[in-house]
């Protein structure tokens, strides 16, 4: 069973659209997050939730908004889409907070291409 | 501004040999961590070192940790094809809240 896992694994749309990727984890975990990898292959994180708390919210747009149902899962709905937009999201999930020194099991990406 | 930067930024050796990647942070942390990643798949954790440790061995991995100079480095040894791939250093610092640091990548070709 794949321990992080998030679909679609493409997302192909146009500019102005909405869309949604879904990210579940069975793993028991209570932190879940959103990265985002660019074209240089940086990562920079998006969100975080804890126990379907919101706990880190970065700067980005309010067109993203994360949401968790409960801790297994954290979606990521994104309004408006721009070219801009063109990355590599990843989910990524930890027992508890990274200041623990706990470890990152990421999915394998959803790779979002705006036109 | 990244925390952890990865110097190189790219590295091709030949299969057998030693690959030796380095990674320099700014500010305190208490812990940093290594991840490889694959082409087109997510990032898989390799080794955590802590900031009150100097050294780590993982199989064929080796991670050093120099707090004074703010820097570590992630050793691999007789380095297979398969090692072919990024590595990430992440840091979680007092600075930077509750959140793991990536920098930008070291792109490793070992090749047959």
């Amino acid at each position: 069973d794949t321990a992080v896992s998030q679909t679609p694994k493409y997302l192909v749309t146009q500019m102005g659209n909405d869309k949604s990727i879904k990210c579940e984890q069975n793993l028991g975990h209570d932190t879940m997050y959103w990265y985002k990898q660019d074209s240089k292959k940086f990562l920079k994180i998006m969100f975080s939730y804890n126990n379907k708390e919101l706990i880190i919210n970065e700067t980005v747009p309010n067109r993203f908004s994360p949401k968790s149902p409960d801790k297994a899962h954290l979606n990521l709905h994104i309004n408006s889409l721009e070219l801009g937009d063109s990355a590599v999201y990843f989910c990524a999930s930890s027992e508890g907070l990274t200041l623990r020194g706990e470890k990152l099991f990421f999915g394998s990406g959803t790779q979002l291409s705006v036109l | 501004s990244q925390q952890g930067e990865e110097d190189p930024q790219a590295l091709s050796i030949q299969e057998g040999e030693n690959a030796t990647m380095n990674c320099s942070y700014k500010t305190s942390i208490n812990n940093l961590q290594w991840y490889r990643q694959n082409s087109g798949r997510g990032l898989v954790h390799l080794i955590l070192i802590r900031s009150n440790e100097r050294e780590k061995h993982s199989g064929r991995l080796r991670v050093t940790l120099d707090t004074s100079k703010k820097s570590s480095s992630l050793l691999i040894t007789a380095s297979r094809a398969a090692d072919t791939a990024s590595y990430f250093c992440a840091t979680d610092a007092k600075a930077a809240g509750n959140k793991l640091t990536f920098g930008g990548g070291t792109r490793v070709l070992v090749k047959p």
